[in-house]
This record gives C-alpha cells, sequence and structure tokens, in this order.
C-alpha cells in the first residue's frame, strides 16, 4: 500500500551541483505534482504533469525541470542547485486534474549550502 | 498575493470540545475547495472537500462549511481528539474556469489539549 514514494528523504547539496528528486505512484493516477514548502508560506506548484506526456508551469517554476518518464513516474531536476531552494519538495498524484483529491509523498528535505 | 489565507497560524482546543479552522479566499473564480492534514514529517493527507454548489459537507467528525458570499470557509471538527493535533491546510481551485491548480493557504496548527 505505498500510494506516493519519493527518494530520496532527505540530501544536502552545495550551490551549483545538480539534483534529481523520484516521485514514483502506484494507484494508476493520470495526474501528477511538485510542490515546495517554505514556512509561513503554504506549498507551491512548481510543476504538474496533468497525463503522461505532458507538463505544464506552476506558480513558481524557475530554476526548476520535470519529465513525466511514464504513468507512474515523475522526477524533478535542479540543474544547478541555489540556497533559495532549500526547501521541503512534496510529490502529489491523482487520479486526474482539477476537483480530485491529490494524494501526496512524505517529502523529500532539501538544503543548499 | 495571497489569494488563500489561514490568518489563525495556530488554535489550542481542549479536548472532547469543537474545533474550527478557518480560511478566507479572494479569487471569486475558485470553485472547489479542500482540506488537508498534515502531521510532522509526513505528507498532506485529503480530509473533506467541498463544492461550490453546496454551502455544507460531512463526513463523520469532519464537516466543511462555505460562505460564498463572505468568500470564507471553516472545518469544524467535533469532539476533537488528541490524534486531531496536527497542521491544516485549506485548498482552492477553479475547476469549472480551466485551472487545475490547488492553491493553498499557509496552514494553521491545532493543539488538542487532553
Amino acid at each position: 500500500n505505498a500510494g506516493v514514494t519519493q527518494t530520496p528523504k532527505f540530501q544536502v547539496l552545495k550551490t551549483g551541483q545538480s539534483m534529481t528528486l523520484q516521485c514514483a505512484q502506484d494507484m494508476n493516477h493520470n495526474s501528477m505534482y511538485w510542490y515546495r514548502q517554505d514556512p509561513g508560506m503554504g506549498l507551491r506548484l512548481i510543476y504538474y504533469s496533468a497525463s503522461e506526456g505532458t507538463t505544464d508551469k506552476g506558480e513558481v517554476p524557475n530554476g526548476y525541470n520535470v519529465s513525466r518518464l511514464n504513468k507512474r513516474e515523475f522526477s524533478l531536476r535542479l540543474e544547478s542547485a541555489a540556497p533559495s531552494q532549500t526547501s521541503v519538495y512534496f510529490c502529489a498524484s491523482s487520479a486526474r486534474a482539477g476537483n480530485q483529491p491529490q494524494h501526496f509523498g512524505d517529502g523529500t528535505r532539501l538544503s543548499i549550502l | 498575493d495571497q489569494q488563500v489565507k489561514q490568518n489563525s497560524p495556530s488554535l489550542s482546543v481542549q479536548e472532547g470540545r469543537i474545533s474550527i479552522l478557518n480560511c478566507d479566499y479572494t479569487n471569486s473564480m475558485f470553485d472547489y475547495f479542500l482540506w488537508y492534514k498534515k502531521y510532522p514529517a509526513e505528507g498532506p493527507t485529503f480530509l473533506i472537500s467541498i463544492s461550490s454548489i453546496k454551502d455544507k459537507n460531512e463526513d463523520g467528525r469532519f464537516t466543511v462549511f462555505l460562505n460564498k458570499s463572505a468568500k470564507h470557509l471553516s472545518l469544524h471538527i467535533v469532539p476533537s481528539q488528541p490524534g486531531d493535533s496536527a497542521v491544516y491546510f485549506c485548498a482552492a481551485l477553479s475547476a469549472n474556469f480551466g485551472n487545475e491548480k490547488l492553491t493553498f493557504g499557509t496552514g494553521t496548527r491545532l493543539t488538542i489539549i487532553p
């Protein structure tokens, strides 16, 4: 009963390094999302994929890229990490985009030094 | 521009009493609202939702009320239990206007006092 699985759970990077955050869901959901959560700011959408083969920008896409590898997997890449990208990153999925509840992973805590 | 606002960062309630969490929004295009609950070191978990065609939705101990004219919704938890201690996020989207993206509030930390 895994749901949404994110790897890694924790990571420390140096400024300028690159990294890919992995996300996989086993609920046969069509839509997947990446959020970041910063203190006092709630969750903000970085990118989402309404269906396999499509990706769209969210509220805060700058500095990130995504790949919807297949229906199960949606990865988030930081090409050149900056201290402002220190955050907790959550992946989510839903049966379809719109008024369907999203199911979240447990997050990746990322620190950029 | 915070389109979904939770103005109370924290709330403490005695066990067994009612907990009321509030949320205000500014975008009149929002037509679907959700509440999520989050424990430390875990992802948010969906609790309950409401469409703008309704003014109330109930699920066990949880009831969400929507006042469209005031652009206000609230989550009532009755009776409150220690396991309800968590951060609660309100979220909204415009399903009928093609905006499939959730906008979250900043959260309210609820503490249930035994």
